[in-house]
């Protein structure tokens, strides 16, 4: 099946920093999905891109489906300590149901 | 909040038994996704249903069975439980159209197998 690789897996910065990380995949995917997840608790949906060369903004967060539609890229902006978490990128694989591939997840950890 | 809940939020058993999750969807929402999700690891497929019937399967064996509801909600059935099915169990739901690729996650249901 089709696999998504993510980086970096982990990040360690200071509060007030911007934080970049990306999604590759050998193959296209036709859309792109973001969550950020807290221990314990669910996947929640940070931003959801639809179109190839989409750029995207929710608050201080900015999502790009890239041109090739085999990569997409997530940017916080201004780091906050509310910001911890694991990053996953997600896509619906192309045939049959909507499953979605899930990366490996970026953990990002913010010194104050 | 999605509106997407699951119950319940933890669960102990033991190997062997047989265990029933459930999930109530989003407004709106007729296809639900049940992902397991054991540690440090991301968000594995099991199944989808849309409108009650299976819509798709991953590498999960039978004993994982599910339903889907004629309003949408959904369980997640598994029997003769093992160590490894300790996990953290998500449903997830979407709406019709384009909106189907965008997946929204419940809480998730901590099932501990001892």
């Amino acid at each position: 099946g089709q696999q998504l690789n993510q980086s970096p897996q982990s990040m360690f910065i200071q509060e007030g920093e911007d934080v970049s990380m990306n999604c590759t995949s050998s193959s296209i995917f036709n859309t792109w999905l973001w969550y950020k997840q807290d221990p314990g608790e669910g996947p929640v949906l940070l931003i959801a891109l639809y179109k190839a060369g989409e750029l995207t903004s929710n608050g201080r967060l900015t999502a790009q489906f890239g041109i090739t539609r085999k990569d997409s890229f997530l940017n916080i902006s201004a780091s906050i300590p509310s910001d911890v978490g694991i990053y996953f990128c997600a896509g619906p694989e192309l045939q049959g149901a909507q499953k979605l591939v899930f990366g490996q997840g970026t953990r990002l950890t913010i010194n104050p | 909040e999605t509106g997407v809940t699951q119950s319940p939020t933890h669960l102990i058993k033991t190997r062997g038994q047989q265990v029933t999750l459930r999930c109530s969807s989003q407004s709106g929402h007729n296809t639900v996704s049940w992902y397991q999700q054991a540690l440090g690891q991301g968000p594995q497929f099991i199944f989808q249903y849309y409108r009650e019937e299976e819509n798709g399967r991953g590498n999960f064996p039978p004993r994982f069975s599910g339903l889907q509801f004629p309003n949408y909600s959904s369980e997640l059935n598994v029997n003769a439980l093992e160590l490894d099915d300790s996990a953290l169990y998500l449903c997830a739901t979407a709406g019709g159209g384009r909106a189907r690729d965008t997946q929204y996650f419940g809480p998730g249901t901590r099932l501990t197998v001892l």
